[in-house]
């Protein structure tokens, strides 16, 4: 079966310092892969998505980056973190059947 | 822009109550609309409406989609302090791209 990891759980960081939060799938191959960003209090936005290794399309201009070094890897990241990062961050994927997105267990990243 | 829009953005009821939560969307390229529950940590997926009129139904939950009216509604009966959670509403596009609504959080009071 389909299992997707994201690390770290729990994040505190300085504002600007750097990010990089990982996701790994297992038990697919070339999947789509999305990182997700929930701020307080607010729905999920589409963040990044990646159709394949060095893939990536951006939905929303902003202070982050992504990118798929490997076909189940996905990192999202940041050179300088500001307050607005702050959020739940979340990594999905598609079922087998491209019908619904499962999510990762998410990162919580508060910037202080 | 495509907009999905929950309502309402809050709800309290007690125990037992019957509750219904609504999503409205402007979406270009709907292939389906989703709810997930989200309790503490990330979304679980609760249903996939695609057709108009047809529900779906998962025990004392159940969802319906009106494609006319661009809309779809959540139902739960005889709630419990468990159904507590914030529902999200979501709209499948092409790329399978999901736009989602603000959520609605419901609290349950025994």
């Amino acid at each position: 079966s389909q299992t997707i990891h994201q690390w770290p759980a729990t994040l505190v960081q300085p504002v600007g310092s750097p990010l990089s939060l990982e996701c790994t799938v297992e038990g697919t191959s070339n999947p789509n892969l999305y990182w997700y960003r929930q701020a307080a209090g607010r729905g999920l936005q589409l963040l990044f998505y990646s159709v394949g290794i060095g893939q990536i399309s951006s939905e929303v201009p902003q202070n982050l980056s992504a990118s798929r070094p490997q076909d189940r890897q996905f990192i999202l990241s940041s050179k300088k973190l500001l307050l607005s990062d702050s959020g739940f961050y979340l990594c999905a994927w598609p079922s087998l059947r491209g019908n619904t997105i499962y999510f990762g267990e998410g990162s919580w990243l508060t910037v202080v | 822009e495509d907009k999905v829009v929950q309502s309402p953005l809050s709800l309290v009821v007690h125990e037992g109550d019957t509750v219904t939560l609504n999503c409205s969307y402007e979406v270009t390229n709907f292939r389906s609309l989703l709810w997930y529950k989200q309790e503490k940590k990330a979304p679980t997926f609760l249903f996939m409406l695609t057709s108009s009129g047809i529900e779906k139904k998962s025990g004392r939950l159940s969802s319906i989609l009106d494609k006319k009216e661009l809309s779809s509604i959540l139902n739960i009966t005889a709630t419990q302090t468990g159904d507590s959670a914030i529902y999200l509403c979501a709209v499948a596009k092409g790329a399978q791209k999901l736009v989602f609504g603000q959520g609605t959080r419901l609290t349950i009071n025994p």
